[in-house]
């Protein structure tokens, strides 16, 4: 168990709705990133948060937005879904903003029908 | 950006012989190499990692070596046991300007250990 939490754990949903991701980093980390896992892509970063702040930004779609809230949690947002969003997205922490260990969480899997 | 590539994309060892994984990376400004194990159904667990001012580190029976100057490391696993079956994953970290990061990974390799 790495300590992050993520949930839901699984999401089926319908083309073009919205749906939310909730991930709570490690006690004491102030970095959040969220990546997204497909069997065609692997696994790509998608955007960087350090202490409510927004640090860095991979291949994130303009559909796709997050958060981290004053408690550190973070939220990801994926509007305007498509089936191709269908993947596993994963929560990482670290202590710091670069450089140090990144601990993932347990993903949540999304289906998008 | 950054690209890294992986091989071999699957790789079958008899149980107790050693398995070599091997990654290279394009952008010299990289300075941190993870190595991730996923197994089915669960997220990336970090096994071990080096930074560029070190060449090989060493944790019981795994082990990575980096080569900047060829722009590759490897995943060294010695002893291989069941439980070392699983995807592992190599990646790249190259902090931009104010020192926000994340993660370039390869491919995968599909450690199978043989009985």
């Amino acid at each position: 168990d790495s300590g992050v939490t993520q949930t839901p754990k699984h999401l089926i949903t319908a083309t073009g709705q919205r749906v939310t991701l909730r991930c709570s980093p490690r006690s004491g980390d102030l970095s959040v990133y969220w990546y997204q896992q497909s069997l065609d892509q692997g696994l790509q970063f998608l955007i960087q948060y350090y202490n409510g702040e927004e640090r860095a930004k991979g291949n994130i779609l303009e559909r796709f937005s997050a958060q981290q809230f004053p408690d550190l949690h973070s939220e990801l947002n994926l509007s305007s879904l498509e089936l191709g969003d269908s993947a596993l997205y994963f929560c990482a922490s670290s202590v710091s903003q670069a450089g140090s260990e990144q601990f993932f969480g347990p993903g949540t899997r999304l289906t998008v029908l | 950006g950054e690209n890294v590539e992986q091989h071999p994309s699957t790789l079958s060892v008899q149980e107790g012989d050693s398995a070599v994984i091997k990654c290279t990376y394009s952008d010299s400004a990289s300075n941190y190499f993870p190595w991730y194990k996923q197994e089915l159904g669960k997220g990336p667990q970090l096994i071990i990692d080096i930074r560029s001012n070190v060449g090989e580190k060493k944790d019981q029976r795994i082990a990575v070596t980096l080569n900047k100057t060829a722009k590759h490391f490897s995943l060294h696993i010695t002893e291989t046991q069941p439980e070392d079956s699983a995807v592992y994953f190599c990646a790249a970290s190259n902090p931009v300007g104010g020192g926000a990061d994340g993660l370039t990974f390869g491919k995968g390799t599909h450690l199978i250990i043989q009985p």
